[in-house]
């Protein structure tokens, strides 16, 4: 079975702090797909980046980036000087290598950046 | 760039009539989902489907609920005999074949059931 466990229910920081939120995945696959998707108030699921469980190498895109450490299990995202814009719900999510690959979400990291 | 487009946006329902949610994926993708994210809580999986038949379905996913592609390009979940506890954010979701490709969502429907 997959488990993945976002420990922070809701973070605050003021604009332009670093914030970090975290997701650890519990999985028997060798080969699986790691996601994080943002929830705006306006309720869509917006796609931030997809890695695979062979990939191993941090990813930065802009003020986000992404570290991935498999011994620890961990799939942490960082967003550097947040926006107020960046305020939203914050989803980790796992999906197996097999032909169906449903998505398991964690519960979600609720993200309020103050002006 | 290509959306996953559901219909309606907003639907409310009384309780104990069926209620049918619209989807339409993208045209080359193969592979099509259904999730639900009762307000507050969690995007939860109920149903994938591929090939014109259910591949995977949840616990969630009782004998209340069913899924068709009709036509080709739209995607539907009945609820037969909707409950209260059925309100939620259902998201459609497509998907390419292929290891390398990734999900893509649409909007939802918000149903409300009183």
């Amino acid at each position: 079975a997959q488990k993945v466990t976002q420990v922070q229910t809701e973070i605050s920081v003021v604009e332009k702090e670093d914030v970090t939120l975290d997701c650890v995945y519990e999985t028997r696959d060798t080969t699986y797909y790691l996601f994080w998707y943002k929830q705006p108030p306006s309720g869509e699921l917006v796609f931030l980046i997809r890695r695979n469980s062979f990939d191993e190498q941090n990813e930065i895109s802009g003020r986000y980036s992404w570290n991935f450490q498999k011994s620890t299990s961990s799939f942490n995202f960082t967003i550097t000087a947040s926006q107020v814009v960046d305020s939203a719900v914050y989803f980790c999510a796992l999906s197996q290598a097999g032909s169906a690959r449903q998505l398991t979400f964690g519960s979600g990291t609720q993200l309020t950046v103050l002006p | 760039e290509p959306e996953v487009t559901q219909t309606p946006s907003h639907q409310v329902t009384q309780m104990g009539q069926e209620v049918i949610l619209r989807c339409v994926p993208i045209s080359n993708h193969l592979y099509f989902y259904w999730y639900r994210q009762i307000l507050g809580q969690k995007v939860e999986f109920l149903v994938s489907f591929y090939n014109n038949e259910i591949s995977e379905k949840s616990e969630i996913f009782d004998d209340q609920f069913s899924v068709e592609r009709p036509d080709g390009s739209n995607f539907t979940l009945k609820i037969r005999s909707t409950k209260l506890e059925d309100s939620a954010m259902y998201f459609c979701a497509s998907r390419h074949e292929g290891a390398s490709y990734g999900y893509t969502f649409g909007s939802g429907t918000r149903l409300t059931v009183v």
